[in-house]
């Protein structure tokens, strides 16, 4: 069965710098792989996604991902945070059969101070 | 145009009751899902519908139904309310069957008191 494993439930970083939020999965085949960003009492919203296309995706607001098979991690970067990067931040995978459900990491929540 | 719309947005019952929940998916989407968001934890898929048909089920006791309309919205029901029951429940739509682009909605908070 899948799994999504997000290293730290809470990261926090200085305003201007890296951001690297961490995730891990498994699965018996090659998946899709998403990181989700959840602002307080909203749903969840797509940053990007990788789709077995080019390895290195990069998605809106400044963040990108890579996806590493040899060590299945699919990591979150940003290079400079801003104040309003402060939210919980999702990682997930396609279920292998149908490709029709997430399975979800977690969180983990990142505070930005300046 | 407008997202993916849940009501309503708070709810507040008692253990044993029931609860409808509802989802209006965004214009010519035709896939439903249904997530729960326990406080602290990453939301777990309960059910998806696809034109009108279930197309899948999370592990979740049959206490839990959903349905999907003619005009493809949805409603989620739950039986015999439990603490536990106390959740986030997200709405999810995309146009074809894979999750490969969800949209989510805002959600319902329920509390089970």
């Amino acid at each position: 069965a899948q799994s999504v494993t997000q290293l730290g439930s809470h990261v926090s970083v200085s305003e201007g710098a890296l951001v690297l939020l961490r995730c891990n999965y498994s699965s018996s085949v090659p998946p899709y792989l998403f990181w989700y960003v959840q602002y307080p009492n909203q749903g969840l919203q797509l940053l990007l996604k990788y789709t077995s296309a080019a390895t290195l995706v990069k998605g809106i607001n400044g963040f990108e991902a890579e996806f590493k098979k040899s060590e299945t991690s699919f990591h979150l970067t940003k290079p400079s945070a801003h104040m309003s990067d402060a939210a919980e931040y999702f990682c997930a995978v396609t279920s292998s059969g149908g490709y029709n459900k997430l399975i979800f990491g977690a969180g983990t929540r990142l505070a930005v101070h300046p | 145009d407008a997202g993916v719309t849940q009501s309503p947005t708070h709810l507040i019952k008692t253990r044993g009751q029931h609860v409808t929940l509802r989802c209006s998916p965004i214009s010519g989407h035709k896939s439903v899902s249904w997530y729960q968001q326990v406080l602290g934890q990453g939301p777990q898929f309960i059910f998806q519908y696809y034109e009108k048909e279930e197309r899948g089920r999370g592990n979740f006791p049959d206490r839990f139904s959903a349905r999907q309309f003619p005009n493809y919205s949805s409603e989620l029901n739950v039986n015999a309310l439990l603490l536990g029951d106390s959740a986030l429940y997200l709405c999810a739509s995309s146009l074809g069957d894979r999750a490969e682009k969800l949209f989510f909605g805002s959600g319902t908070q329920l509390s089970v008191l």
